[in-house]
């Protein structure tokens, strides 16, 4: 079956070093992968869509990777700020897409000053 | 532009009352999905509705749940005789296409 696997235990990293989550998954194959932003007691915030043909993205301190090969996503937070501290979910279409997305459990990020 | 809006914020029932979760999407979406989280766990996918139409309710238990998404007014999540075990935050959603936009959500508890 279709799964997608983040690291469930929380990251810790000091403020202004660089914040590295993955997203791994198995037994499908997207046509691209997102990543979303949750704090508590709010609705997941887009942040950056990746396709199967791009290796790369960046948004201002944010990069995304994606290895089809490792059927893997990297998802990196430059100079990362305390305001950084959030829930990092990734996002596939399953196979055989109808329109939703599969989340996977999220990594939650904590930036200390 | 307003964004998604649900409503309730928060709900709460008694065991064996309907809850009714509302959500209104963004200007100029007409796919609307439907999402459940528990405490420590992820989003759970439960229905994707377009107008008037579920295109894919895989995610939804078979019994007391419903959703509908009318031609005019808000989708309505409905859960009827909820049980303690229905307690999760509910999370409504929009699409132009690729990526959702989300509500803040209704976080509703089963007393």
């Amino acid at each position: 079956s279709q799964k997608i696997e983040q690291n469930s235990e929380a990251l810790n990293i000091q403020e202004g070093k660089t914040a590295t989550l993955t997203c791994n998954y198995t037994n499908y194959s997207p046509a691209y992968l997102q990543w979303y932003r949750q704090d508590p007691g709010r609705g997941p915030v887009f942040l950056l869509l990746i396709r199967e043909n791009e290796k790369e993205k960046r948004k201002e301190r944010l990069k995304v990777t994606f290895d089809t090969t490792l059927k893997q996503s990297l998802f990196h937070i430059t100079a990362s700020q305390p305001a950084d501290s959030a829930t990092y979910l990734c996002a596939l279409p399953p196979s055989g897409n109808t329109g939703k997305l599969i989340f996977g459990q999220g990594t939650t990020l904590q930036v200390k000053p | 532009n307003a964004g998604v809006m649900q409503n309730p914020r928060h709900l709460v029932r008694r065991r064996g009352q309907e809850a009714r979760l509302r959500c209104s999407p963004m200007k100029g979406h007409s796919h609307v999905y439907w999402y459940r989280q528990l405490p420590e766990e992820g989003l759970k996918f439960m229905v994707y509705l377009q107008k008037e139409n579920i295109i894919d309710e895989s995610g939804m238990p078979k019994e007391r749940f419903s959703a509908e998404f009318p031609k005019e007014g808000p989708s309505i999540l409905r859960i009827q005789q909820v049980v303690r075990g229905d307690s999760a935050a509910y999370f409504c959603a929009s699409s132009p296409g690729d990526l959702l936009f989300f509500g803040s959500g209704t976080q509703l508890s089963v007393l």
